[in-house]
């Protein structure tokens, strides 16, 4: 079965630098989320999207923005990039299921790093 | 606001032992529980899920049941393997009017480790 794909999977940026990542949703799935994790830390959620409009916001600086695209891809661009900003950066995909539970499938990650 | 507490790792079993890792939560709404896994270099892989009080979530092997009364869903697996040596996070979405597209909220993680 396809999965989420996220590009590119590794990232490497100097500081003050700007960085696009992509996320492909598995397809039919509607909604996407972006999560970030910190080394040894958990996945914190970013921004989500649900029929291209943002559904829901998280920690996400203000340096970073995002969207969702007609196809239901989604990029999320970082930019004056910090140190704190390395992170494996996740994308997960639901189905919209009114009244029920949407699982999330995460893709495999992009791991950014600041140099 | 929601919470997800989680046992503290490490974890380190011999193969064949029993495991258990502890997961309770703090919520406001309608609660859906899950378990993910982690493996090393990799994303992370939906294990199990329960959406209401006592269901049960099993996947290979492990399972978790929903406790409304204890707001808990602890991880358990009869007889570990090698091959089970991972992250496992304990994480929660709250559906407020019960509709999707909710936020995962996750605990921070148990790294548990089989040794043949």
């Amino acid at each position: 079965a396809a999965g989420v794909i996220q590009s590119p999977r590794h990232l490497i940026k100097e500081k003050r630098e700007t960085a696009t990542l992509k996320c492909y949703p598995i397809p039919r799935h509607d909604t996407v989320y972006w999560y970030q994790q910190g080394p040894g830390q958990d996945p914190q959620f970013l921004i989500s999207f649900y029929e291209k409009m943002q559904s829901d916001k998280g920690s996400i600086p203000d340096r970073f923005s995002a969207q969702q695209f007609s196809d239901y891809h989604s990029e999320l661009n970082m930019s004056s990039l910090e140190l704190g900003d390395s992170a494996l950066y996740f994308c997960a995909s639901s189905l919209f299921d009114p009244g029920d539970t949407d699982t999330q499938y995460f893709g495999p990650g992009t791991r950014l790093t600041v140099l | 606001g929601n919470s997800v507490t989680q046992m503290e790792g490490p974890v380190t079993l011999s193969e064949e032992a029993f495991l258990t890792i502890n997961c309770t939560y703090t919520a406001t709404g309608y609660p859906s529980l899950f378990w993910y896994v982690q493996y090393p270099g990799e994303g992370l892989q939906l294990l199990l899920k329960a959406t209401k009080a006592d269901d049960k979530g099993s996947n290979k092997g492990f399972e978790a049941t929903y406790r409304k009364e204890t707001t808990s869903f602890h991880l358990e697996k009869g007889s570990v393997q090698v091959s089970d040596s991972a992250v496992y996070f304990c994480a929660l979405t709250d559906a407020i009017s019960n509709f999707g597209n909710e936020k995962l909220t996750f605990g921070t993680g148990t790294r548990l480790t089989i040794i043949p």
